[in-house]
């Protein structure tokens, strides 16, 4: 099946840095999504991205479906974005999401 | 509107014994997944239902576990004769449509097995 990897692992930022997070995955895809998962565990989409660029006000993700991967841009970091960033991938207008196993950033204060 | 509710919020139980996980999905969604984390994973499909139509269980583990979603809402988890390897947080998700594609997730059930 497909494979999913997020990288870094971990990240630490001081409060204002800008930081991006990468999702690379190993077939086509149709479907691309980001989530944030804070703290408390509760996870919140961020963007559906199977390809181009969106933005949300300090967050912004690009898709190259064509070279297999995702990034997510944070810009002027704040305390409140520490949590997990999962990238998931759906293929062929499947419902079923695989999950990359995240990339666990704290931004210091 | 309330957003997804699921509970209990934890559940500690014995090796054997077997559990309910109940979602509850934001009123007049049609889709609803369950999901399941474990330490520090990533989420891992298990089911998924879309209306009236037969669920997608290709993501059940094992035949202890089921699931069923009464009247298009409320869905219940059951895992019977449960594992240590069981142990997890399962996140309930649901969205407007098929044709939609935001999830909006519960706050999960911690479940402990001992």
């Amino acid at each position: 099946g497909i494979q999913v990897e997020q990288s870094p692992p971990d990240l630490i930022l001081q409060e204002g840095a800008n930081s991006t997070l990468r999702c690379n995955f190993s077939d086509s895809v149709n479907n691309l999504q980001w989530f944030h998962q804070n703290p408390w565990g509760q996870l919140i989409n961020l963007f559906y991205i199977p390809s181009g660029t969106k933005q949300n006000g300090r967050l912004s993700a690009t898709t190259v479906a064509t070279e297999r991967y995702s990034l997510l841009y944070i810009s002027s970091s704040q305390t409140t974005d520490s949590g997990v960033y999962f990238c998931a991938v759906g293929q062929g207008g499947t419902y079923k999401y695989i999950f990359g196993t995240g990339t666990r950033l704290k931004v210091l204060a | 509107g309330a957003g997804v509710s699921q509970s209990p919020s934890n559940k500690v139980t014995e090796k054997g014994k077997d559990v309910e996980l109940r979602c509850d999905p934001i009123s007049g969604h049609t889709a609803l997944y369950w999901y399941r984390q474990s330490l520090g994973q990533g989420l891992e499909f298990l089911i998924y239902f879309q209306g009236n139509s037969a669920p997608d269980k290709s993501g059940l583990p094992s035949d202890r576990f089921s699931a069923e979603r009464t009247g298009g809402s409320v869905s219940t988890l059951t895992i019977q004769r449960t594992q240590q390897e069981d142990s997890a947080v399962y996140l309930c998700a649901s969205k407007a449509g098929v044709s939609t594609d935001t999830q909006y997730f519960g706050p999960g059930t911690r479940l402990t097995v001992l």
